[in-house]
C-alpha cells in the first residue's frame, strides 16, 4: 500500500533556483494539500485542491504555485527559492475537502535553501 | 484571528496517564482532530471529535467541549513508543484545518 508519496525526501537548493516538489497519491482522494512545518509553529497550509482541476490559496501561498491536472498528482513549485522557504514540506490528501475524513500525509520533503 | 493553543512540552512516566489539553478560537467549527507525529516522520491520525463528549479508542481517548473551545487527548498505560509530538487541529468554517504547534511528550522509564 503506497498511500501518498513525496519526492525528493530532501534537497539542498541554491537561492534563486526553481524547484518542484512532487506528490502522488493512489487512494483516489479528491482533496490534496501542501503544508510547511517549521520549528515552533503549527503546520501551515500553502495551497490546496478540493478536486482535480481546481486549486486554492492557503495561509502562506506567496512564492509557491500548484497545479492539479489529475486526481493523483499535486506538484508544488517554488519559482525562485529564498532562504525563508527552508522548511519541511508535507503533502496530504483526504477523501473530500469537507466533512470529517482524516488527512493522510506523505513522508515529507526536507528543503534547505542556501 | 484563528488560534490553537496547546502546551509546548510535557513529561510523563511509563505506565502512567497523561492528558494533553488544546484550546481553540476559530471562525466556525467543523470538527477537531488529534494527530501523532514521531520525530522526523509524518503526522498520523489519532482521533476525530465533532460532537461534545468523550471518544475512546484503545489506550487513547479524546474529549471535546464546543462551548468552551476545549479538547483534551488522554493517553493511558504510557509506553516508550508514545514519545512523540501530539498535534491538535480544528476544521474551520471553510473546512480548512487550523493546526496547533504541537505538544512534545517525553516518556521516562
Amino acid at each position: 500500500i503506497a498511500g501518498i508519496t513525496q519526492a525528493p525526501t530532501s534537497q539542498i537548493l541554491a537561492a534563486g533556483r526553481r524547484m518542484t516538489l512532487r506528490c502522488t497519491q493512489d487512494m483516489r482522494h479528491n482533496a490534496m494539500y501542501w503544508y510547511r512545518q517549521d520549528l515552533g509553529l503549527g503546520l501551515r497550509l500553502i495551497h490546496y485542491s478540493n478536486t482535480a482541476g481546481t486549486t486554492g490559496k492557503g495561509e502562506v501561498p506567496d512564492g509557491y504555485s500548484v497545479s492539479r491536472a489529475n486526481t493523483d498528482d499535486f506538484p508544488l513549485t517554488l519559482a525562485s527559492a529564498v532562504p525563508s522557504q527552508t522548511s519541511v514540506y508535507f503533502c496530504a490528501s483526504s477523501e473530500t475537502g469537507t466533512g470529517g475524513g482524516e488527512a493522510f500525509f506523505g513522508q515529507g520533503t526536507r528543503l534547505t535553501v542556501v | 484571528g484563528q488560534n490553537i493553543d496547546q502546551p509546548t512540552e510535557m513529561t510523563a512516566t511509563e505506565g502512567a496517564i497523561v492528558q494533553i489539553n488544546c484550546t481553540y478560537q476559530t471562525s466556525g467549527f467543523n470538527g477537531l482532530f488529534w494527530y501523532q507525529q514521531h520525530a522526523g516522520e509524518a503526522p498520523t491520525f489519532l482521533s476525530y471529535n465533532v460532537l461534545d463528549g468523550l471518544e475512546e479508542k484503545g489506550r487513547f481517548s479524546s474529549f471535546l467541549s464546543r462551548s468552551k473551545g476545549y479538547s483534551y487527548l488522554l493517553l493511558k498505560e504510557l509506553q516508550m513508543k508514545d514519545s512523540a509530538s501530539y498535534l491538535c487541529a480544528v476544521k474551520d468554517s471553510n473546512y480548512q484545518l487550523i493546526w496547533g504547534a504541537g505538544t512534545k511528550l517525553i516518556i521516562k522509564p
